[in-house]
């Protein structure tokens, strides 16, 4: 089945940016999106990128997409202490096919 | 707008008890829902999906008998875990969306612990 893999745990300073990685197998990928989750919450959708884009630009964030290498990764400009949680990747196959999870990365921003 | 909401936000129940949980769309209609199952520091894993009107389709591995989905209208699905166990303890989310998207929106949780 498909696999989404994302490091566990990554450690920032306030003010610095944080990229977040993801890579992923299925090469039929349609839609692939970003999940915040904090603690004791469920998850908020942060932003999606549809497969036939590289880029997308939201306030802070910014998504890039490299479809050949199977790469996904968030760019959070101007770290915040508010950030800190859990971020999911996910990954949506064409017609009718169930989001696939990654692992999550902690994200822990330092004051 | 697309906000989800979930009943209860936690609940403890005895051993042997049948506990329901609602999920509900606030402000569209969610022609599909989805309800996940959050070990501690683990991702989500997909137990069902469910279509208004239509039985829900569960992953492998999911009991359904134990794990009751209903979808009766296009804002409200409930999951009913049944005769609970101390292992059916966990965080239970559930996701909606609407007809011709593919966009889910979550809903805050449900802790469920099981004495």
């Amino acid at each position: 089945g498909e696999d989404v893999e994302q490091s566990l745990f990554l450690s920032v300073r306030e003010g610095d940016s944080s990229v977040i990685n993801c890579t992923y197998t299925d090469s039929s990928s349609t839609y692939l999106y970003w999940y915040k989750q904090e603690p004791g919450a469920g998850l908020q959708l942060l932003t999606y990128i549809f497969s036939n884009m590289d880029m997308k630009q939201d306030q802070r964030l910014t998504v890039l997409l490299n479809k050949k290498d199977k790469h996904l990764s968030l760019r959070i400009a101007d770290t915040q202490t508010g950030d800190s949680a859990i971020y999911f990747c996910a990954e949506k196959g064409g017609g009718y096919q169930k989001v696939t999870f990654g692992t999550g990365t902690k994200l822990q921003v330092i004051p | 707008g697309a906000v989800v909401s979930q009943h209860p936000s936690w609940v403890i129940c005895k051993s042997g008890t049948s506990v329901k949980i609602e999920c509900r769309s606030l402000d569209f209609q969610a022609t599909t829902m989805f309800w996940y199952r959050q070990f501690p520091k683990q991702s989500l894993m997909l137990m069902a999906t469910s279509n208004e009107g239509s039985k829900a389709t569960y992953e492998q591995g999911v009991e359904k008998d134990k794990f009751l989905i209903n979808h009766a209208s296009l804002t409200l699905s409930t999951l009913t875990v049944t005769s609970a166990h101390p292992e059916d303890s966990s965080f239970y989310i559930c996701s909606a969306s609407a007809s011709g998207t593919d966009t889910q929106y979550f809903g805050p949780g449900t802790r469920l612990t099981v004495l």
